[in-house]
């Protein structure tokens, strides 16, 4: 079946360093990819998506690319900061039976220190 | 208006109590679902509406016991449940339910069984 592999958590950066939280996906043909963040305490918002290969998804400075050919959509910052502090999970839309729903990967947990 | 609302934020019940989670939105969605989050894991789906027909019971234990009243409102009414039930239940709606539709989470139920 469809599945969703993420990095081991948690991260930790300092301030301003460079963020790549790795996302690879097993799926028979060419699902949706999402990436969702949450905060302590919080539902699960969703932060950016790509719906086709080579399609790049970006909010907030952060960014990440349909891959077919590696099956991945890591997820990239180019400058984190603090409020950045969160739970990252890597998602594709999987389908059932007519009906849609999310496969999740198993989350990383991401630290900012000043 | 993008928000989907759950009550209450906090339930305490115990193992022979009978209460129920209410979801609520007003985007025109027509596709709803019930997740549950255990501690530092991803959500696990439990149940998926679509244009107010369940469409998808993951196996769900029959204490757990889902209805959609309307298009804007979800419940979940529980019963006889156990200490391992004890999560956060996250309420989610979409567009509909296709491959590319995202899904606006609620910030939870922090559901505590004594």
């Amino acid at each position: 079946g469809n599945s969703v592999t993420q990095m081991e958590g948690p991260v930790t950066l300092s301030e301003e360093a460079f963020l790549t939280i790795n996302c690879t996906y097993t799926a028979t043909g060419y699902p949706s990819l999402f990436w969702y963040v949450q905060y302590p305490g919080e539902g699960l918002q969703l932060l950016l998506k790509a719906t086709k290969a080579d399609d790049k998804g970006s909010n907030k400075g952060f960014e990440a690319t349909y891959r077919k050919e590696t099956t991945s959509f890591h997820l990239e910052k180019g400058s984190v900061q603090v409020s950045d502090s969160a739970v990252y999970f890597c998602a594709l839309s999987d389908r059932t039976s007519g009906t849609y729903k999310y496969i999740f990967g198993t989350g990383t947990r991401l630290k900012v220190l000043a | 208006d993008t928000e989907v609302t759950q009550t209450p934020k906090h339930l305490v019940m115990g193992m022979t109590n009978k209460k129920s989670l209410k979801c609520e939105q007003h985007m025109g969605h027509r596709a709803m679902y019930w997740y549950k989050q255990k501690a530092k894991k991803p959500p696990e789906l439990m149940f998926v509406y679509s244009y107010e027909k369940l469409s998808i019971n993951e196996s769900v234990p029959s204490r757990f016991s889902p209805e959609c009243p309307n298009s804007s409102l979800l419940n979940l009414h529980l019963h006889a449940l156990q200490p391992e039930d004890s999560a956060l239940y996250l309420c989610a709606s979409s567009q509909v339910s296709s491959g590319d539709s995202e899904q606006y989470f609620g910030p939870g139920t922090r559901l505590t069984v004594t």
